[in-house]
């Protein structure tokens, strides 16, 4: 057990729809990750907050958003959903920021897009 | 494309057998890391190496860094059962907080 937590385990959900899903940092951690992992493109960076603000921005696309709130929990919101969102979505949380700090990974949330 | 590619993307090999899982890039890093991923969870850091030429080891498993921080090589020795899963390189450029990961490599042992 990592420490963060991800909710919901699993999402199915129909196209055009939007969703959102949570992550809880380990207790002390101010940075968080999120990442995306599918079959086809691997695990991708999507976005980095540290205590409250953005400080990385990936590969994600104008549909997605997130954000990260005073408790240091963070949202990842996916609007308009398509069959290509299906994947896996990691949560990620560090003391700090950048590679000195180990990422601990969450059990992430299976998104699946009918 | 990947900014950094794995070979081989699978392997299965039998209890004992040694095996090297490559990590190649045309991009230099500052630093490289490697995990490992088990089915329905998230990744586990390995290790990290920062300097070019770098090798470290843990236990059985010793990473190697290129010298010019392009490229990374990951060994077993005497592969277990229990080193099975998805492994996975990832490279962080300067000071920055996007780290790119690789495309992964998939090894079963079969006992």
């Amino acid at each position: 057990d990592s420490g963060v937590t991800q909710t919901p385990k699993h999402l199915i959900t129909a196209t055009g729809q939007r969703v959102t899903l949570r992550c809880s940092p380990r207790s002390g951690d101010l940075s968080v990750y999120w990442y995306q992992q599918s079959l086809d493109q691997g695990l991708q960076f999507l976005i980095q907050y540290y205590n409250g603000e953005e400080r990385a921005k990936g590969n994600i696309l104008e549909r997605f958003s997130a954000q990260q709130f005073p408790d240091l929990h963070s949202e990842l919101n996916l609007s308009s959903l398509e069959l290509g969102d299906s994947a896996l979505y990691f949560c990620a949380s560090s003391v700090g920021q950048g590679w000195t700090y180990e990422q601990y990974f969450g059990p992430g949330t299976r998104l699946t897009v009918t | 494309t990947q900014l950094l590619e794995q070979s081989p993307q699978f392997l299965s090999i039998q209890e004992g057998e040694n095996l090297t899982v490559y990590c190649n890039s045309s991009s230099v890093f500052s630093s490289l890391q490697w995990y490992r991923q088990e089915p329905g969870e998230g990744p586990v850091l390995l290790v990290t190496v920062v300097t070019g030429g770098e090798v470290k080891k843990l236990k059985r498993l010793t990473f190697q860094f290129g010298d010019a921080r392009k490229d990374s090589s990951l060994h077993i020795t005497a592969a277990q059962p229990g080193d099975t899963g998805l492994y996975l390189c990832a490279g962080a450029r300067g000071t920055g907080n996007q780290f790119y990961f690789g495309t992964g490599t998939s090894l079963t042992v079969i006992p």
